[in-house]
């Protein structure tokens, strides 16, 4: 049974960097894709990207210009780096387990972490 | 870009049938995926690939798609049912996942 937590800076500054961790447990972080999806207070959920052990990412076009996945195989966890945050970056952060099947992403997501909540205030 | 589109609440008494739409264009072509979310809880795969429920999920959800709406059912609604609800694709022009604007189920 997978699971998944993430980690990381509760509170930021305008124009500091969100850095977020998501460990895996249970599971070879080589085995499939992951994904970052988030929710802002009021709102519905966002995906942000995916990424595979490879270094193969797909980031949605709303954020590609910020936004960076990493793998990190030998702590079987993996990150998120979005520099330049504004109060619009306020939002339950989740990492995901992509569906994969023989190697390629089925795009949607069988295991969820419980969300960490990350506030951008000055 | 490609939306989905959900009504912002449903709202119905234990025991009842939920309905909850997911508009999207031509949508009956894709795989579409539903999940639950509820306060302070990991979100959790109700049904993918349009009808198919993941272990755990009960038998009274269920998942279906024609034309241009997805339904989620949810047959006997129970107080545990109340959640957010959100329906979810893959868009393959654009290679992104898209996600619904989510459907609250209230249980009177």
């Amino acid at each position: 049974q997978v699971q998944l937590q993430e980690s990381g800076p509760r509170l930021l500054k305008p124009s500091e960097t969100l850095s977020l961790t998501c460990n895996v447990s249970g599971d070879s972080i080589k085995t499939f894709y992951w994904s970052w999806i988030r929710q802002s207070p009021g709102k519905g959920l966002e995906w942000m990207g995916n990424i595979h052990y490879s270094g193969r990412t797909n980031y949605n076009s709303s954020l590609k210009s910020r936004l960076t996945l990493s793998v990190d195989t030998s702590e079987n966890q993996f990150s998120l780096h979005l520099p330049f945050v504004t109060a619009a970056d306020t939002a339950i952060y989740y990492c995901a387990r992509v569906k994969t099947w023989f190697g390629e992403s089925r795009n949607w997501f069988d295991s969820w972490g419980q969300g960490i909540l990350v506030t951008v205030s000055s | 870009s490609y939306a989905l589109t959900q009504p912002p609440s449903v709202s119905l008494a234990p025991g009842e049938t939920a309905r909850i739409s997911c508009v999207g264009f031509n949508i009956e072509t894709k795989d579409v995926q539903w999940y639950q979310v509820k306060p302070g809880q990991a979100p959790v795969l109700a049904i993918y690939e349009n009808n198919n429920r993941p272990s755990g999920i009960p038998e009274r959800f269920s998942g279906s798609s024609s034309g241009n709406t997805a339904t989620l059912t949810i047959s006997g609604v129970e107080a545990g049912d109340e959640a957010d609800y959100y329906c979810q694709v893959w868009e393959n022009i654009s290679d992104h996942v898209v996600f619904g604007g989510g459907t609250k189920l209230t249980v009177l």
